[in-house]
């Protein structure tokens, strides 16, 4: 079993809509957890992170279930500049800053 | 400022030879980290250097990877020998600190093609 498991998509949306994406996590130790973007053919950049209580940045919000460990990100009023790949990142401290990468999950945002 | 900074951006090479790909990372950041994406898969961690300390080489796949990173700055990972399997984009990315609470910010990439 992967350690972060995405379904990798796509998902096919209208400009406007609502959309989520989920993530699981196996590994138990996993201690910061993160959403990066990656464009095609470009490099990955964060997002956003994820915290506990759930944070929100301006039209995507991230919330953590620790107990289930499973991540989302939920993106409102979807953008035609969405489109992408959202890869669900987990950090396993192991003497340093090691990231882990799900295999991502691609969006589509059409006109 | 600027950024992290790869080379070359694309590699074709035949199967046997070595490759070198270089990282600059941004001015300042102390730890280095070395990633590989192959069609359909997650990134894959390589290798991580924090100062000058002893690199970290728990991902490498087999003895004929190797990277080393020279002051402290700039990185370069050999491939010795390639196959056809190496092909992926190698990514570098650096961090000012290897701390849970700092951003790596990942350069553009290397797409290497074995054929």
């Amino acid at each position: 079993r992967k350690e972060v498991e995405q379904d990798p998509g796509p998902f096919n949306v209208p400009e406007g809509a609502t959309v989520a994406f989920n993530c699981t996590y196996s590994n138990s130790a996993s201690q910061s957890f993160f959403w990066y973007r990656q464009d095609c053919r470009k490099e990955p950049k964060l997002l956003m992170s994820v915290y506990s209580s759930g944070n929100e940045d301006g039209r995507f919000t991230a919330q953590l279930n620790r107990a289930s460990q499973y991540i989302s990100l939920l993106i409102r009023d979807s953008k035609l500049s969405d489109s992408a790949t959202y890869l669900c990142v987990v950090n396993r401290r192991t003497g340093f800053q090691k990231l882990v990468f799900g295999t991502g999950t691609r969006l589509l945002v059409s006109p | 400022g600027a950024g992290v900074s790869q080379s070359p951006s694309n590699k074709v090479t035949e199967k046997g030879k070595d490759v070198e790909l270089r990282c600059d990372p941004i001015s300042g950041h102390t730890a280095l980290y070395w990633y590989r994406q192959s069609l359909g898969q997650g990134l894959e961690f390589l290798i991580y250097f924090q100062g000058n300390s002893a690199p970290d080489k728990s991902g490498l796949p087999s003895d004929r990877f190797s990277a080393e990173r020279t002051g402290g700055s700039v990185s370069t990972l050999t491939i010795q020998r390639t196959q056809q399997e190496d092909s992926a984009v190698y990514l570098c990315a650096s961090s000012e600190r290897a701390g849970l609470s700092y951003e790596q910010y990942f350069g553009p990439g290397t797409r290497l093609t074995v054929t």
